[in-house]
């Protein structure tokens, strides 16, 4: 069974940082592209980042670039984003999710963000 | 970055019902269009991929149309468990993503 749990959310302070990670697990890692979207409190999904099977393709928002790094380790089957310069209006639910060609099959439970003083 | 224009916002519809759900791209996007349902509390759930195509499990009651900029989102005979958001999203070429704005259904 294809199971993705994040994991790393938290009450942070504006201009703080946070990690998340996403453990994979019941498929091939290596070979899905993976990427994280985001969802603030009673609003529509945003998407937040794209990673290649590889890890060596990346691509951002225009509203996290600079401030959000994804990565992976395909050993570890898991995949994370380190998030710096928080702002209130990254509070939201964090979900990453598995797929390929832009289509997400598989997604993550999500983790809560609030970016709060 | 490509604009997804999603109708409407809200809809609310009887058991048996059809629902349709509009999504509008604002440049040609071929059919590289997906539909997802989302229930209250829960993650996303992919749907239709390739604007037509039935994911695997899916119930037949949904479909998909539409190519370039207009695509159709149908639910031929609404049933209670389908009271959730859906959402389009594009996937032409490169990143971002974009999602349309969600619809949310409701039982009349």
């Amino acid at each position: 069974e294809v199971q993705l749990v994040e994991s790393g959310g938290n009450l942070v302070l504006p201009g703080g940082s946070l990690r998340l990670s996403c453990a994979a697990s019941g498929f091939t890692f290596s070979s899905y592209e993976m990427t994280w979207v985001r969802q603030a409190p009673g609003k529509g999904l945003e998407w937040v980042s794209y990673i290649s099977s590889s890890g060596k393709t990346i691509y951002y928002a225009d509203s996290v670039k600079g401030r959000f790094t994804v990565s992976r380790d395909n050993a570890k089957t898991s995949l994370y984003l380190q998030m710096n310069s928080l702002r209130a209006e990254d509070t939201a639910v964090y979900y990453c999710a598995s797929g390929g060609r832009g289509s997400w099959y598989h997604w993550g439970q999500g983790t809560l963000v609030i970016v709060s003083s | 970055d490509i604009q997804m224009t999603q109708s409407p916002s809200s809809l609310s519809a009887s058991v048996g019902d059809r629902v349709t759900i509009t999504c509008q791209a604002s440049q040609d996007i071929s059919n590289y269009l997906n539909w997802y349902q989302q229930k209250p509390g829960k993650a996303p759930n992919l749907l239709i991929y390739d604007a037509s195509n039935l994911e695997t499990g899916v119930p037949s009651r949904f479909s998909g149309s539409g190519s370039a900029t207009d695509f159709t989102f149908t639910i031929s005979s609404l049933q209670p468990e389908d009271i959730a958001t859906y959402y389009c999203q594009q996937y032409d070429n490169l990143p971002p993503y974009t999602f349309g704005q969600g619809t949310k259904l409701e039982i009349k």
